[in-house]
């Protein structure tokens, strides 16, 4: 049973538009989740969160959206640059189990030139 | 560079035999966390310790065991191997104790290939 679900395996941009990242959830429970970034042959890296008491939160060129009501939350990159190329997984926990993190099956961005 | 550190980073070995993964975390962190990311699949929470002792486990099998020493690194024991065991093994290591919400830093990963 997947709880946090990432439907779109790839996704392909070019420099300087848009990135849309989308995440879907089913546990109500979530109310905290976070973006990570992964480069080939290297860990994952924490990029953004957001509380389920929020609705956006953003860091520079990175903003991730929470829509409550339709369990979504979505990671907008703009503008997109081709170090932005990488896997992002999306994840999310219930606050009282801190970093328990239940992750997505990740988005492989390309930004193209 | 996190600084987590996991080894081995790669490797292989045959069914039926038995493994241990090594983590040790970054300096200072007291918390450390394992995960299996399997083919196409997310990363999956396998176990948390904190400071010696176990604090949060997640879906791991009977045949895995984990344990952290008084140095706070980790090790990760994988037994009676299986060709479905086959992943990459992340160590991740924070701070906090469990119950706070933060960030966890990730080690490369070790790559077990089960044949």
């Amino acid at each position: 049973d997947q709880q946090v679900k990432q439907n779109s395996p790839s996704l392909s941009v070019q420099e300087g538009r848009i990135s849309i990242l989308n995440c879907d959830y089913t546990n109500s429970m979530f109310d905290y989740f976070l973006w990570y970034k992964k480069y080939p042959a290297e860990g994952p890296t924490f990029l953004i969160s957001i509380s389920s008491i929020k609705d956006k939160n953003e860091d520079g060129r990175f903003t991730v959206f929470l829509n409550k009501s339709a369990k979504h939350l979505s990671l907008h990159i703009v503008p997109s640059q081709p170090g932005d190329s990488a896997v992002y997984f999306c994840a999310a926990t219930p606050t009282g189990t801190a970093s328990k993190l239940t992750f997505g099956t990740g988005t492989r961005l390309q930004v193209t030139l | 560079d996190s600084g987590v550190t996991q080894t081995p980073k790669h490797l292989i070995t045959a069914t039926g035999q038995r493994v241990t993964l090594r983590c040790s975390p970054r300096s200072g962190d007291l918390s450390v966390y394992w995960y299996q990311q399997s083919l196409d699949q997310g990363l999956q929470f396998l176990i948390q310790y904190y400071n010696g002792e176990e604090r949060a486990k997640g879906n791991i099998l009977e045949r895995f065991s984990a344990q952290q020493f008084p140095d706070l690194h980790s090790e990760l024991n994988l037994s009676s191997l299986e060709l479905g065991d086959s992943a990459l093994y992340f160590c991740a290591s924070s701070p906090l104790a469990g119950g706070t919400i933060g960030e966890l830093f990730f080690g490369e990963g070790s790559r077990l290939t089960v044949l």
